[in-house]
C-alpha cells in the first residue's frame, strides 16, 4: 500500500515562513491534495485544497509539481497559535480503490 | 451554519462490550466519512457513505465494525465486541462534494478507551 510521507515534526519562530512536504508517490490521475490542521482534542480542519500548480488562500499556499508526486504547505509569517500538526490528504491506491489516506502528520511547533 | 455534531463526547468501555457512536452531519452534505484516529497517527477511513449507500467500507474490520446512515442523513457506527486496541478518537466527517474532492468538515470526535 502506498503511502504518503511527511517529516514527523518541525520547529520555526513567529514571523518565519514554514514549509511542510508530503511525498504522494501513487495519487490518481484525477485526485486532489488537501491539507489539514489538527489541534489538540478537535477534529481536523480544512487548510487548503489543489489539483496543480499554486493555490493560495488567506492562511496558505499550495504548491504542487508538475508530477503531482509531492505537495508543499506554506504557512507565511506563523504565529504561536499555528502550532499543531498539519496533515496531507489524498487517494493512496489500494484493492483497486482509491482510498482518501492521511499521513502521519507534520507536528508543528511556534516558538516565541 | 452547524457544524458536524457527535456523541458521545467520551465513553469508556470494557472489553468485549459493545458502543456506538453517532454523526450528525451538515444539512445538505451527501458524503459521509467515518475514520478512527489512533493517538500519534493520521486518521484512517473506515467507511465512506453517498447519500445512504455505502462507496467504500474496504477498511471496516467487519467481524466487529459495522455502520449505518438512515435516510442519508444520521449515522451510527457500532463495535461489537470492543478490543483494547479499538481505543482511538473515532472521526465523522462531511462533504458536499463527491468523492475525490476531499474537502471536509469534521466533527470534534467520540474518545473511546476499552479497558
Amino acid at each position: 500500500l502506498a503511502k504518503t510521507t511527511q517529516p514527523i515534526s518541525m520547529d520555526s519562530y513567529e514571523g518565519q515562513e514554514v514549509n511542510i512536504t508530503c511525498s504522494h508517490n501513487n495519487i490518481a490521475t484525477n485526485d486532489y491534495i488537501t491539507w489539514y490542521q489538527q489541534f489538540p482534542s478537535q477534529g481536523p480542519r480544512f487548510i487548503i485544497q489543489g489539483y496543480k500548480t499554486k493555490v493560495t488562500n488567506e492562511v496558505a499556499s499550495l504548491f504542487i509539481p508538475a508530477d503531482r508526486k509531492s505537495s508543499t504547505l506554506s504557512l507565511p509569517r506563523v504565529s504561536l497559535s499555528d502550532t499543531a500538526v498539519y496533515y496531507c490528504l489524498v487517494g493512496v491506491l489500494s484493492g483497486g480503490s482509491y482510498i482518501p489516506t492521511f499521513g502521519r502528520g507534520t507536528s508543528l511547533i511556534v516558538h516565541p | 451554519e452547524a457544524g458536524v455534531a457527535q456523541s458521545p463526547r467520551y465513553k469508556i468501555i470494557e472489553k468485549r462490550q459493545s458502543v456506538a457512536f453517532w454523526c450528525n452531519p451538515i444539512s445538505g452534505h451527501a458524503t459521509l466519512y467515518w475514520y478512527q484516529q489512533i493517538l500519534g497517527q493520521g486518521p484512517k477511513l473506515l467507511i465512506q457513505f453517498q447519500n445512504n449507500g455505502v462507496v467504500d467500507d474496504s477498511q471496516l474490520p467487519k467481524d466487529r465494525f459495522s455502520a449505518e446512515r438512515l435516510k442519508g442523513v444520521d449515522s451510527t457506527l457500532k463495535i461489537q465486541p470492543a478490543k483494547l486496541e479499538d481505543s482511538a478518537v473515532y472521526l465523522c466527517a462531511t462533504s458536499v462534494r463527491a468523492p475525490l474532492t476531499y474537502g471536509y468538515t469534521f466533527g470534534s470526535g467520540t474518545r473511546l478507551t476499552v479497558v
